[in-house]
Order: C-alpha cells, then sequence, then structure tokens
C-alpha cells in the first residue's frame, strides 16, 4: 500500500498522560499536515511540514502538543499532559508541492482515534 | 475572514434517490473547491476539483458544481448506494495560501 499510512489507528490513555503519533506519508510527498477532528466537525488545521521544516502551527497547537518530521520524511505528533478535550480523530495528510500554488491534492491517512479517560 | 458553510448538516434519503449538498464560502482570493468523501473512521478522500474557470466537473455518479461569481458549489449525487452513506467535506483553497479551509460536512444516510 503506497497511501499515507498512521499507527496507531487506536490509542486510549489516561489523563495526563503522554501519546505520540506517527504519520508515514506518500514517500515522494515533500509536504505533511497534521489535522485534528472531532466528531461532526470538519478537520482543523495543526501544524504542518515542508521536508523537515515546520512551516506553521496553529493556534490550536498548545505548548502541550509538538510536531516532528526529523528526516524530512516520515512525522510524529506527540501531547503531553492529556486532557480529555484532546480527545479526537488526528490525521495526517501529504502532498507533493511544486510551487507556490495550492492545488495540489493532500492524501489523507486513516487516522489515529485518540481516547482520553 | 475565510470560511466554508454546508448545509445541510445531515441528509436521510432512500437507496436509488438523487440528492444535492451545498457548499457556501468567502475565501478569497480564491484557488480552487474541493469535495471529499470522509466514511466513518477513515480520512477524506477527494471526488472532484474545481478552479475558478471550472462550472461542473463528474466524477461517476457524483457531479459537482461551482458558482465563482456567488461562491456557491454543490455536490449532486444519482441513483444513490448504500455505499455512498459517509460524511462529504467542501474544501476550499485560497491562491497564495498553503492551507485549505473544511467545512463542517454533511452526513448523508442512504436507507435500504
Amino acid at each position: 500500500d503506497t497511501g499515507v499510512s498512521q499507527n496507531p489507528r487506536h490509542k486510549i490513555t489516561k489523563r495526563g498522560q503522554n501519546v505520540t503519533f506517527r504519520c508515514d506519508p506518500i514517500s515522494e510527498h515533500n509536504r505533511l499536515y497534521w489535522y485534528r477532528q472531532t466528531l461532526g466537525q470538519g478537520p482543523e488545521f495543526l501544524t504542518y511540514f515542508q521536508n523537515e521544516a515546520q512551516l506553521e502551527k496553529s493556534r490550536l497547537l498548545s505548548d502541550r502538543f509538538s510536531a516532528e518530521r526529523p528526516k524530512g520524511s516520515f512525522s510524529t505528533l506527540e501531547i503531553q499532559r492529556t486532557e480529555q478535550g484532546d480527545s479526537a480523530m488526528y490525521l495526517c495528510a501529504s502532498s507533493f508541492q511544486t510551487g507556490p500554488s495550492s492545488y495540489n491534492e493532500q492524501f489523507f491517512g486513516p487516522g489515529t482515534r485518540l481516547t482520553v479517560l | 475572514k475565510n470560511q466554508v458553510e454546508q448545509s445541510p448538516q445531515s441528509l436521510i434519503i432512500l437507496e436509488g434517490k438523487n440528492c444535492t449538498l451545498q457548499c457556501n464560502y468567502t475565501v478569497s482570493p480564491f484557488s480552487n473547491l474541493r469535495w471529499y468523501k470522509q466514511d466513518t473512521g477513515r480520512g477524506p478522500v477527494s471526488l472532484t476539483i474545481m478552479t475558478f474557470s471550472e462550472n461542473t466537473k463528474s466524477n461517476g455518479r457524483y457531479t459537482a458544481t461551482l458558482d465563482a461569481d456567488t461562491k456557491q458549489s454543490s455536490l449532486h449525487i444519482t441513483a444513490s448506494q448504500l455505499s455512498d452513506s459517509a460524511s462529504y467535506i467542501c474544501v476550499v483553497s485560497a491562491r497564495g495560501d498553503d492551507k485549505i479551509i473544511f467545512g463542517k460536512g454533511t452526513r448523508l444516510h442512504i436507507l435500504p
């Protein structure tokens, strides 16, 4: 399967614990995006990378959240001291950006469903 | 503020019937508009993309329209099937902006 993959698919944790999610984008894609989606809502932008550089972070990304893409390939999203409000689907998407145009399609992974008890 | 509004919030129709979903946006300057299908527990999958100069595009039983003057789009589904049950999300990109703006989606239920 050459699509975007995410692991784990599901994560249940207790409040206050740290969790880390992984995203493996489509191999030739230079852009990688993280989104959060709660029930009945569309995805909300969290952050994105161009190769290994993190270019933008949303206000939604509090200081408990950190994302990395150390070698410009896979990415990790860590949430420290989880809260019940962090319960959501965390989606990763990748695209191949050839220029300033926003035409390039983002391909989404299946998501990681986080439940904080 | 760039926003994407979708209606209805949810829709229930019988298998075999047609339906139309609506999307209004205030994104400017406009670059393109996509409709995504998102099955429960899965990531969104692109159905169609339209730029400013396109006013209709089809993908099988899905037909999207775009009126860039009124900033409205619709997604028409013909002869619905049970597998069409999903959320349909309208996504708009602004020219020169790397981010895309998502609507909240329309939850479509097809009943046998």
